[in-house]
């Protein structure tokens, strides 16, 4: 079956820091790839988004990159601010294949201090 | 503005009640789900629909219900049978054609049994 496994939490860095939240998959197909983030009490929002082996995803400073050769898309972002402090999903879904559900990691929180 | 909402934000329920969590979306999506989020457990799937009239159950569809009776519309039931309901609920929708099937998401509902 299709999995996803990310760091666990929770990750507390000073502002300014490089920021680096690893995610590893495995899928019987061809994945499309994505991160969410939610802010405390509220719902999931998409950040950033790859469908296709060496694409780059970016939003907001964010990026990863998708490596089909170690199944993985880590999430980086070289200065973190205390308004990036949330919870951090790595998804997958399988692309073409008429399947459209997500399959998530369990979140990793993050938490910037100034 | 299109979005989808989720009403109430807070609901409260004595212990043999039935409750429904209200979803509505106005992106035109063919596909709604329904997620279940506990602290350090990820995301997990309810129920989702590709399409009016039809749903499936996901991974913990036990002692919950829904219908599709409209495209914009997706109620979820908390009933009586589910024996530990206090949890935030996640509502998302999605297309169901094209590469990128990345999911929209509500603001969510708290469920606490009293």
């Amino acid at each position: 079956g299709n999995s996803v496994t990310q760091m666990e939490g929770p990750v507390t860095l000073s502002e300014e820091a490089f920021l680096t939240i690893n995610c590893t998959y495995t899928a019987t197909g061809y994945p499309s790839l994505f991160w969410y983030v939610q802010y405390p009490g509220e719902g999931l929002q998409l950040l950033l988004k790859a469908t296709k082996a060496d694409d780059k995803g970016s939003n907001k400073g964010f990026e990863a990159t998708y490596r089909k050769e170690t199944t993985s898309f880590h999430l980086e972002k070289g200065s973190v601010q205390v308004s990036d402090s949330a919870v951090y999903f790595c998804a997958l879904s399988l692309s073409g294949a008429g399947s459209y559900q997500l399959t998530f990691g369990k979140g990793t929180k993050l938490s910037v201090i100034p | 503005d299109g979005g989808i909402t989720q009403s109430p934000k807070y609901l409260f329920r004595k212990e043999g009640q039935n409750v429904t969590l209200s979803c509505e979306q106005n992106l035109n999506h063919d596909a709604m789900y329904w997620y279940r989020q506990d602290p350090g457990q990820g995301l997990r799937l309810i129920y989702y629909s590709q399409i009016v009239n039809d749903f499936q159950k996901g991974d913990i569809a036990e002692g919950y219900s829904v219908s599709r009776e409209k495209k914009e519309s997706f109620p979820l039931t908390v009933t009586s049978a589910q024996k530990n309901p206090t949890a935030f609920y996640l509502c998302a929708s999605s297309m169901t054609s094209g590469r990128y099937n990345e999911q929209f998401f509500g603001p969510g509902t708290r469920l606490t049994v009293l």
